[in-house]
């Protein structure tokens, strides 16, 4: 099966400037998932959706961030006006079910991530 | 907020050497992840451990939920070049349901 796509790989911008991300799950992923993964650091959690839903963006930004799932497929992941601590790798992921949930096949798949550098 | 301390924070072995890792923490943890991710990729899950005491392997790697279920080790057995990456451990917090990440050991190995 095709993996978690994401686009672009790589994009620099200026602080200020405004930035957008892509994400296509796998098909039939219904929980979608957006990190941030500083240098030398594990990927913190933004944003996490069940279908086109939030379920939980308690760790995003709201006053810079933004983030929709329109038709409960593909994502975007907005930041707007960049700041130079923004600079990280953002991740995409995607499960068959909330890991919130009793399973013992996750299907927890990342993307490649788009590394963000803020200048 | 919660926290896995994940240790070490790097290491630099001779091939054919065994590996071990750990990760702890001051919560409870209802399942354990071990990802590995490569530069320039996004981590890629290893094994997945769900109840306590469990002893899970694959192929050279071996991992433990702890007893308490506050702690998980990775072991890598008979280590080789690609096994050099970063290693994350991560947790299911029983408190919160949300996926949480160590800061990860980076491994480099010796030919």
């Amino acid at each position: 099966e095709a993996g978690v796509a994401q686009s672009p790989r790589y994009k620099i911008i200026e602080k200020r400037q405004s930035v957008a991300f892509w994400c296509n799950p796998i098909s039939g992923h219904a929980t979608l998932y957006w990190y941030q993964q500083i240098l030398g650091q594990g990927p913190k959690l933004l944003i996490q959706f069940q279908n086109n839903g939030v379920v939980d963006d308690s760790q995003l930004p709201k006053d810079r961030f933004s983030a929709e799932r329109l038709k409960g497929v593909d994502s975007t992941l907005k930041i707007q006006p960049a700041k130079l601590e923004d600079s990280a790798v953002y991740l995409c992921a995607s499960s068959l079910v909330s890991l919130g949930r009793e399973t013992t096949n996750y299907g927890y798949t990342f993307g490649s991530g788009t590394r963000l550098t803020v200048v | 907020g919660q926290q896995l301390n994940q240790s070490p924070q790097s290491m630099f072995i001779q091939e054919g050497e065994d590996v071990s890792m750990n990760c702890t923490s001051s919560s409870i943890f209802n399942t354990w992840l071990w990802y590995k991710q490569d530069p320039g990729e996004g981590p890629v899950l290893l094994i997945a451990l769900y109840k306590a005491g469990e002893l899970t392997s694959n192929g050279r790697l071996t991992a433990q939920f702890g007893i308490t279920r506050k702690d998980s080790f990775l072991n890598i057995s008979a280590s080789i070049p690609s096994d050099v990456g970063i290693y994350f451990c991560a947790g299911i917090s029983s408190n919160t349901g949300k996926l949480i990440f160590g800061q990860g050991t980076t491994l480099q190995v010796k030919p």
